[in-house]
């Protein structure tokens, strides 16, 4: 399997909604990440998990909970999120931090209204 | 700071029209260089990684090519299917993450 599997593929929840990403893979790769992308736009880096734990979190708003439960998971919670937020939510994952040869997932649509 | 540029930010081609994609970087210790290849709506798909220059990879139409400065992603006789956004990202010894380009979106006409 050498995939990266993230659901739901669209998502459009009001400023007020609770919702969450998943993200799954059974490659084996201990490192998972979070990207955030606006049309047009390179993938912008939001959080880094390594063996399960948080290694990198880029200054993002608090409104956003990322979740690893375990090696193959990773969640990012949603809650009060603004009409700024609407974007595409990639994952990624690769063999460890440091390995830049990321397997992306085909990405969440997501459109805060 | 690791940069990344990438030209042109768009490209038409006529079916079969060879060209190529510049991706110029400046890092410190290059630790390897990305293509990536992204569709609409979709996550950037792997293609390549490039460590030393004079490296060379090839893909069906697509060659990458790597230097002290920058890399090529060479399109030969481009199919319209061949269409997407091509992405470049650097590896650094100053960052465990990598840095992209904005990449460069490439239509091919039948």
């Amino acid at each position: 399997d050498t995939e990266v599997t993230q659901t739901p593929k669209h998502l459009v929840m009001g400023m007020t909604n609770k919702k969450s990403l998943k993200c799954e893979q059974h490659m084996g790769h201990r490192a998972m990440y979070w990207y955030k992308q606006k049309a047009k736009k390179p993938p912008e880096l939001m959080f880094v998990y390594s063996y399960e734990k948080l290694s990198i979190n880029e200054s993002v708003p608090s409104r956003f909970s990322p979740e690893c439960p375990n090696s193959s998971l990773l969640n990012l919670h949603l809650h009060a999120l603004q009409p700024e937020d609407s974007a595409l939510y990639l994952c990624a994952s690769s063999k460890g931090q440091g390995d830049y040869g990321y397997t992306f997932g085909s990405g969440t649509r997501l459109t805060v209204v | 700071e690791d940069q990344v540029t990438q030209s042109p930010e768009a490209l038409r081609l006529q079916e079969g029209e060879s060209s190529s994609l510049n991706c110029s970087y400046t890092v410190s210790g290059l630790r390897g260089l990305f293509w990536y290849r992204q569709d609409p709506g979709k996550g950037p798909e792997f293609l390549f990684t490039l460590y030393s220059a004079g490296e060379e990879k090839e893909k069906e139409r697509l060659k990458a090519t790597l230097t002290k400065k920058e890399s090529f992603l060479h399109i030969t006789a481009p199919k319209p299917e061949d269409s997407a956004t091509y992405l470049c990202a650097v590896g650094s010894g100053g960052s465990y993450i990598p840095t992209f380009g904005r990449g460069t979106s490439l239509i091919v006409h039948p």
